[in-house]
């Protein structure tokens, strides 16, 4: 298994721009988790999907975010427009009912927003 | 909503010794204790994890304690070793959905 897959690995843009990350969560896991990592705020849920459904998306700081999940394989989070203070690492993870809560960490978006 | 609070923030410790980190929660509908290890640069990753209806668990040189009563958990690590050396963050886990403490910098010295 190749375990959670997030592209693009990184990301440096201007204020302005929409940036779009992607995720493809571990095969068979039904729980997809948005999160945000700062040094000052630490880690934070932005978005839980559960079976492709959004069940609590508290996390999302404002309207320029949103986050989709089409089917059970792919997920986008979206920044329109970005500005300076998204800069972050953006993890998604996964979790299914094999592993119970276990939550599994894709390699993280690392975003510059110029 | 739920609050983890995590100390200390930094830990040094020299190599062969014990190191302990320990967290409190708000949410007594927790029941999921998850501790995750993220080297620099690199993902968190599980390193054990304790549920509700177990007070302690052991692997190999970490454990875990689980205060219910009083709402705290607690990661010990012994025989530390430099490979130990990251951010360690607790979490509690309710519903599928985890809120994590602010993390723990520990730094084993040769």
């Amino acid at each position: 298994d190749a375990g959670v897959i997030q592209s693009p690995r990184h990301e440096v843009t201007e204020m302005g721009q929409e940036v779009t990350l992607r995720c493809k969560p571990i095969s068979g896991h039904n729980s997809l988790f948005w999160y945000r990592q700062t040094m000052m705020r630490g880690l934070e849920l932005l978005i839980y999907f559960n079976n492709n459904v959004p069940i609590d998306d508290s996390g999302m700081p404002e309207d320029r975010f949103s986050a989709k999940m089409p089917n059970a394989s792919f997920s986008t989070l979206k920044i329109q427009p970005s500005e300076p203070r998204d800069s972050a690492v953006y993890f998604c993870a996964s979790s299914g009912l094999a592993g119970g809560e276990t939550q599994y960490f894709g390699p993280g978006t690392r975003l510059l927003v110029l | 909503g739920e609050n983890v609070e995590q100390h200390p923030s930094t830990l040094s410790v020299q190599e062969g010794d014990s190191a302990v980190i320990k967290c409190t929660y708000s949410d007594s509908a927790s029941n999921y204790f998850p501790w995750y290890k993220q080297e620099l640069g690199k993902r968190p990753q599980l390193i054990i994890d304790i549920r509700s209806n177990v007070g302690e668990k052991k692997d190999q040189r970490i454990a875990v304690t689980l205060n219910k009563t009083a709402k705290h958990f607690s990661l010990h690590i012994t025989e530390t070793q430099p490979e130990d050396s990251a951010v360690y963050f607790c979490a509690t886990g309710s519903n599928y959905k985890l809120t994590f403490g602010k993390g723990t910098l520990l730094t084993v010295n040769p």
